[in-house]
């Protein structure tokens, strides 16, 4: 296991409602990543935190954002929940912006938009 | 077209049979590069990193030429438990910036 862990494991929301996901990352990794995956495609990258900031953004809209504590666990928070928001959205955590260090993802949230 | 394109598969193999997935990537400034694999409903996990010079895990080899902006995979004596999903991840050089492939599915039969 990679000591990456997310909650829920799985959540049901209606549509224009608002959901908070949670990650803690790896022991000793600074940086979580925030990917969402649709059903039979790759993890699109959402963004990153690094010591508490924003640190890279993918093509997702304002009503995705997100936090990281001090104790680098993350959040993501996405509102105005559609229907297309309906994936698996999965956490990774890596060290320091080294990057050729790889990143490992945590199980996963999967969240169902009715 | 997709930053990331891998064999779009589904691979069907019998046990021991060696297989190859192919991927190219569009972005010359790429990095570092990474095979994952992931069963199904499962996160994605590292297989393995890919290197320049090329590198073999056991029954895994991975090979990557800059030049033409192509990365392989190669399984050889397959088990069943090789069946997934197998994503391939190039890195922008920022560690903000991993694009991944839709993934190769391949499933390995009796």
């Amino acid at each position: 296991e990679t000591g990456v862990t997310q909650s829920p494991t799985h959540l049901i929301k209606t549509r224009g409602q608002q959901v908070t996901l949670r990650c803690s990352s790896q022991s000793g990794h600074n940086t979580v990543s925030w990917y969402q995956q649709a059903l039979g495609q790759g993890p699109q990258f959402i963004f990153q935190y690094y010591r508490e900031e924003e640190n890279g953004r993918g093509n997702f809209p304002p009503r995705f954002s997100g936090l990281q504590f001090p104790n680098y666990s993350s959040e993501l928070n996405v509102n105005a929940l559609e229907l297309d928001d309906s994936a698996l959205y999965l956490c990774a955590s890596s060290v320091p912006l080294a990057g050729e260090d790889p990143q490992y993802f945590g199980p996963g949230t999967r969240l169902t938009v009715l | 077209r997709k930053e990331v394109e891998q064999d779009p598969g589904p691979f069907n193999v019998p046990e021991g049979a060696t297989v190859a997935f192919n991927c190219t990537y569009s972005n010359s400034a790429s990095q570092s590069f990474f095979w994952y694999r992931q069963d199904c409903r499962k996160e994605p996990k590292l297989l393995m990193s890919v290197y320049s010079s090329g590198n073999e895990d056991g029954r895994f080899t991975a090979q990557l030429n800059r030049a033409s902006q192509y990365i392989s995979l190669l399984i050889r004596d397959s088990k069943l438990s090789d069946s997934a999903t197998y994503l391939c991840v190039v890195n922008r050089g920022n560690n903000n910036d991993m694009r991944f492939g839709a993934g190769t599915r391949l499933t390995v039969k009796p």
